[in-house]
């Protein structure tokens, strides 16, 4: 099945750096990619929908300066978490969609990216 | 996407039967029932997804009711690594909104 790969999948960074996460779909294009964000024992939260070649387009309440997404190829996705501070630290996941795929079909995720800010 | 409402957790013996129920009172005629589970600091994982009739496959089954307002994730000899979070999701058919939003699904543990 298509694989979709997360870059680090553990990160810690000093509070005010800046971390970026890759997203990348290893064997398929992946035209739409979705950020989400986890807390400890909760659901997942969708942070923003990203399209190749266009911005991003960002949930209610995320800030779009603060979560920078960049989608520049059919394969890669990143998410720079700017100026992180501690209450950054969560567990963010991607997902891809194939292009040309319906809504129907199985979605794809990484294995998600540990980030903690000390 | 529709919503869709599940027991926060349950618990089941290792070697038994899991059936993990979803309840979708407002589906519309278009929507597929998809389930994902999440296993412990991993992202989520396609399990099975149906639209009307029951389906199989490798990992478990899925039972839809007849007038699909509530389906049933069923593992038919559960192990200690189906201890996850599944997910019922309702996905449009031909939604341009694409993204999936996730419940809280229910967490399965399974007892030795």
């Amino acid at each position: 099945g298509a694989v979709v790969s997360q870059h680090p999948s553990r990160v810690i960074c000093k509070s005010g750096t800046s971390v970026k996460i890759e997203c990348r779909s290893l064997d398929f294009q992946a035209t739409t990619m979705f950020w989400y964000r986890q807390f400890p024992k909760q659901s997942l939260m969708l942070m923003a929908t990203s399209n190749e070649g266009s911005k991003a387009t960002y949930e209610q309440g995320v800030e779009k300066d603060k979560f920078l997404i960049n989608h520049a190829s059919l394969t890669l996705s990143t998410l720079t978490v700017t100026s992180a501070h501690p209450e950054d630290s969560s567990f963010y996941i991607c997902s891809a969609k194939g292009t040309g795929t319906g809504d129907e079909t199985e979605a794809f995720f990484g294995q998600g990216t540990r980030l903690t800010v000390v | 996407d529709a919503k869709t409402t599940q027991p926060n957790s349950m618990e089941s013996n290792e070697e038994e039967p899991v059936h993990l129920p979803c309840n979708h009172s407002t589906i519309s005629g278009t929507d597929y029932i998809h389930w994902y589970r999440q296993l412990p600091s991993q992202g989520p994982e396609y399990v099975i997804h149906g639209l009307t009739s029951n389906v199989n496959n490798r990992m478990a089954s899925l039972a839809i009711a007849e007038d699909r307002k509530s389906s049933t994730l069923i593992l038919h000899r559960a192990t200690l690594r189906d201890a996850a979070v599944y997910y019922c999701i309702l996905r449009a058919r031909y939604s341009s909104a694409s993204k999936i939003i996730f419940g809280s699904g229910t967490r399965l543990s399974i007892r030795p």
